[in-house]
């Protein structure tokens, strides 16, 4: 989707490292929401924000942290305490408050372990 | 608890054939009712959505997607499937109020057959 760029593309991270994934929207959206999609097991929501300086926990939080400093970003920290960080991570924005708007997702950032 | 269920880990078609995908929803009342598809490496791109009234819903790519309510069901049709639909396909729905969240089924990996 054009209006949300996730960077980088490719990510690798040592043991014991933290690593930052970006999102970004220019779909003026008020809520974001980051998934993780492992092979045969779909998507699955790690934290979602509806509104600046305001975040929830989803099914899959631990490991992972976020902040909303500004409506268009919603960067995605996955930290050391995250074992199995290796997947998918993709990021999606929605309108808040709306349950029939369907959600945009950006192109994801692929993360491994070296 | 509420769930979506893709029963087809992996379907194989040829190139002009039918296809249908299955999808069960278990959930009280009618949920607002999704389907996505992902190209490998790329995000989720929206196919169509229900949320109520018609029960055949028209999508993009010649999709369409029939509601059962006495089936909880929500498959999705094409009459003649090409080569570029390869892809994997997911289906989704919103629990109504408390942040707009997406719960997806685990997905069916669809492969064309020229």
């Amino acid at each position: 989707d054009g209006g949300i760029t996730q960077s980088p593309k490719y990510l690798f991270r040592k043991e014991g490292q933290n690593v930052t994934l970006s999102c970004e929207q220019n779909l003026n959206h008020d809520a974001m929401y980051w998934y993780r999609q492992d092979p045969g097991q779909g998507l699955r929501l790690i934290y979602y924000s509806q509104i600046v300086n305001d975040f929830q926990k989803g099914d899959i939080a631990e490991g992972y942290s976020v902040s909303r400093e500004k409506k268009e970003s919603f960067p995605l920290t996955v930290t050391s305490a995250q074992k199995n960080p290796t997947a998918f991570y993709l990021c999606a924005t929605g309108q808040r408050g709306l349950s029939n708007q369907p959600q945009h997702f950006g192109d994801g950032t692929r993360l491994s372990i070296l | 608890a509420q769930s979506v269920t893709q029963p087809d880990i992996h379907i194989t078609v040829s190139e002009g054939a039918s296809l249908e995908l299955r999808c069960n929803y278990s959930y009280g009342a009618t949920p607002y009712l999704f389907w996505y598809v992902q190209s490998p490496g790329q995000g989720l791109q929206l196919l169509l959505k229900y949320f109520s009234g018609d029960t055949l819903v028209q999508g993009i790519k010649g999709f369409e997607a029939e509601f059962k309510r006495s089936q909880s069901s929500f498959n999705l049709r094409k009459p003649s499937v090409h080569w570029s639909d390869a892809a994997e396909y997911f289906c989704a729905y919103i629990l109504t109020g408390g942040g707009n969240k997406l719960t997806f089924g685990t997905g069916t990996q669809l492969k064309v057959e020229l």
